[in-house]
């Protein structure tokens, strides 16, 4: 069973401070996806991680893909308010549909 | 640039009632995915269709149906509504076909369910 792992669900953070999320996935795969999604709205797509060692950088955000520990991370730089949201990576299942992760609910404060 | 069209965009139905939810894929796209979110939790895949053919079923009930149309419009059908069939469902779109490929699915903006 493919299983995706973010850690952490939850986090607050203060604003200008840096953090990371991290996924973790079960599959081969070497390619993933970053999404956010605010509180009853779509998911917009943040990231394609198409390779081992892939980094993309967008504004605060990077994320990086390591297939060979099939771990990938989303690092936020000097957190403002504006990036409160929640973040799913998600790896291809069958068919192509996407495995997401439970999602980490990111809280951004003064 | 053209999204994901949704429609209705929310929709309260009693328990039993029936419901049809449309899809709108950005254009050129060849695969249409469902998906349901319930409060809190992260997208669950229903049903796949690539070049208007189904291509995979996730947990989707047997209550539920899909099909995809010549249009590449796509409609999720809906029977006999349970109080847990309560979520947001969103459908996307990706063309998959792309060289290069890799499978970016692009979201609608969902259409929120309510079964009372």
């Amino acid at each position: 069973e493919l299983k995706v792992e973010q850690n952490p669900l939850f986090l607050s953070m203060q604003e200008g401070k840096n953090y990371t999320i991290y996924c973790n996935y079960s599959t081969t795969s070497d390619r993933l996806y970053w999404y956010r999604q605010d509180p009853g709205k779509s998911l917009e797509s943040l990231f394609v991680l198409l390779s081992n060692g892939a980094v993309k950088q967008e504004g605060r955000l990077m994320a990086s893909l390591d297939t060979k520990a099939r771990l990938s991370t989303l690092h936020i730089t000097a957190a403002v308010h504006d990036l409160s949201a929640t973040y799913f990576c998600a790896v291809d299942g069958t068919g192509y549909a996407l495995n997401f992760g439970k999602g980490t609910s990111l809280l951004v404060t003064p | 640039a053209a999204g994901v069209i949704q429609s209705p965009r929310h929709l309260i139905k009693e328990k039993r009632e029936t419901a049809t939810l449309k899809c709108y894929p950005i254009p050129r796209h060849d695969t249409v995915y469902w998906y349901q979110q319930g409060p809190g939790q992260d997208p669950q895949f229903l049903i796949s269709f690539y070049e208007k053919m189904q291509s995979d079923k996730g947990s989707i009930p047997d209550r539920f149906s899909a099909q995809q149309f010549s249009d590449y419009h796509s409609e999720l059908n809906m029977s006999s509504l349970e109080l847990g069939d309560s979520a947001l469902y969103f459908c996307a779109s990706s063309y998959l076909r792309l060289a290069g490929g890799h499978n970016e699915q692009f979201f609608g903006p969902g259409t929120r369910l309510t079964v009372l």
